[in-house]
């Protein structure tokens, strides 16, 4: 039961560039979130699907488009990457009755 | 504006000596108080959920209480393997998706 995988692990990207995060669960949950964390600020939520087919704007949208591709795969669009981007960014999925959230390992993202 | 604030932002204990650590959240429309650890270069793993003041849950060596105003995680006896950053968080008061969280407590713990 690998719960949640994000692909690729780590990436690095020149200024301006795009990319895709990908993100895949198989716990059958309904929503699923995309988290950005830099030193001494938190996990921020940047796009949130509360079920398929939906998506919505966390705390820091700006920069980024979101796809709920079906159930189980939520990706995070960089559509022109800038320095301030570079963070960690953590995908994660949410069992519907205790609200418990369920994190992947971690997407290492640096922008020159 | 909904928040979450954390303290200590660091924490080193000897191998046995008890301690807590402190998490404040803004009031209006809780829905849930959430408590995380996160290892170095792993994401967050889901501890407890608080609801109501008053509520306690317990997991080998963490408790964790909620007041009106704070969430306390105390932790009795802590062994080496405690060593992670404690993670707390609050349902939103506009929506329960809409986690916030706190910029978290590294704990130490020193054999």
């Amino acid at each position: 039961n690998a719960g949640v995988t994000q692909t690729p692990k780590f990436q690095v990207l020149k200024t301006g560039q795009s990319m895709t995060l990908q993100c895949a669960q198989d716990m059958n949950h309904n929503s699923m979130y995309w988290y950005r964390q830099d030193p001494g600020m938190g996990l921020r939520l940047i796009y949130y699907s509360a079920s398929e087919g939906t998506t919505d704007k966390g705390e820091v949208p700006n920069g980024y488009n979101v796809s709920r591709l079906n159930k189980r795969e939520f990706s995070l669009r960089l559509e022109s990457a800038a320095p301030s981007q570079t963070s960690v960014y953590f995908c994660a999925s949410s069992d519907v009755h205790t609200g418990e959230l369920f994190f992947g390992e971690g997407s290492r993202l640096t922008v020159l | 504006e909904d928040q979450v604030t954390q303290s200590p932002e660091a924490l080193r204990l000897q191998e046995g000596e008890s301690s807590s650590l402190n998490c404040s959240y803004t009031v209006s429309g809780l829905r849930g108080l959430f408590w995380y650890r996160q290892d170095p270069g792993k994401g967050p793993e889901f501890l407890f959920t608080l609801y109501s003041a008053g509520e306690e849950k317990e997991k080998e060596r963490l408790k964790a209480t909620l007041t009106k105003k704070e969430s306390f995680l105390h932790i009795t006896a802590p062994k080496p393997e405690d060593s992670a950053t404690y993670l707390c968080a609050r349902g939103g008061a506009d929506s329960s998706y809409k986690l916030i969280f706190g910029s978290g407590t590294r704990l130490l713990v020193r054999p």
